[in-house]
């Protein structure tokens, strides 16, 4: 049982390029999100899903894009990538989005934007 | 805007003692409040969730209370061990969506 992974690890992209931040979970959770977290800030909702085919919007969801064909992913797309978009990325997933669901995390992608 | 203050900022403690840490929260309607704990490089790791109804909840040397009166929660680490060292995200959920609003987290280094 591999949780939540994400894909990759770090990652250094050149401003206006594009690239897919990828993330799985084999635990059959329905509710699947990601956020970004910058230091000195807590973590910041980007977009998020409730199932298969349903995504919406976060806090902060400008220059992203998400979709959700299966259960089981949920990519994270950067359009035409900017320096402010160098953070730390986390994907969660949890069985629903119900008051006392658990969030289960990945170990995150660094991203650097030059 | 639903805020989540944590303190404090960062401490460090002597291996084998106790510490608590500090969370206040104006984020309304209330709905629960949980703490995680993040390892460096990882993500965080769920410790507890506790609703309106609940003022304390156990997870081994780790345990956390909440006065919904006073918006107020703290987490207490027992005896603590070098594998406590980490940040420890207090995260307040919100009404009917469960909105998460996340604190920026308490830095915990322990030392030998």
């Amino acid at each position: 049982n591999a949780g939540v992974t994400q894909t990759p690890k770090f990652q250094v992209l050149k401003t206006g390029q594009s690239m897919t931040l990828q993330c799985a979970q084999d635990m059959n959770h329905e509710y699947m999100s990601w956020y970004r977290q910058d230091p000195g800030m807590g973590l910041r909702l980007i977009h998020y899903s409730v199932g298969a085919g349903i995504t919406d919007q976060g806090e902060v969801p400008n220059g992203y894009n998400v979709s959700r064909s299966t259960t089981e992913d949920f990519p994270l797309r950067l359009l035409s990538a900017a320096p402010s978009q160098t953070s730390v990325y986390f994907c969660a997933s949890s069985y629903s989005r119900g008051p006392n669901q658990p969030q289960h995390f990945g170990d995150g992608t660094r991203l650097s934007i030059l | 805007k639903n805020q989540v203050e944590q303190s404090p900022q960062s401490l460090i403690i002597l291996e084998g003692k106790n510490c608590t840490l500090q969370c206040n929260y104006t984020v309304s309607p209330f709905s629960n409040l949980r703490w995680y704990k993040q390892d460096t490089g990882r993500g965080p790791v769920s410790l507890t969730i506790m609703t309106f109804s609940e003022n304390t909840k156990s997870n081994g040397r780790y345990t956390a209370t909440l006065d919904a009166d006073t918006k107020q929660s703290s987490l207490h680490i027992t005896a603590s061990q070098l594998s406590d060292s980490a940040s420890y995200i207090c995260v307040v959920s919100a009404g009917g969506n469960n909105r998460l609003a996340f604190g920026k987290g308490n830095q915990v280094v322990v030392i030998p």
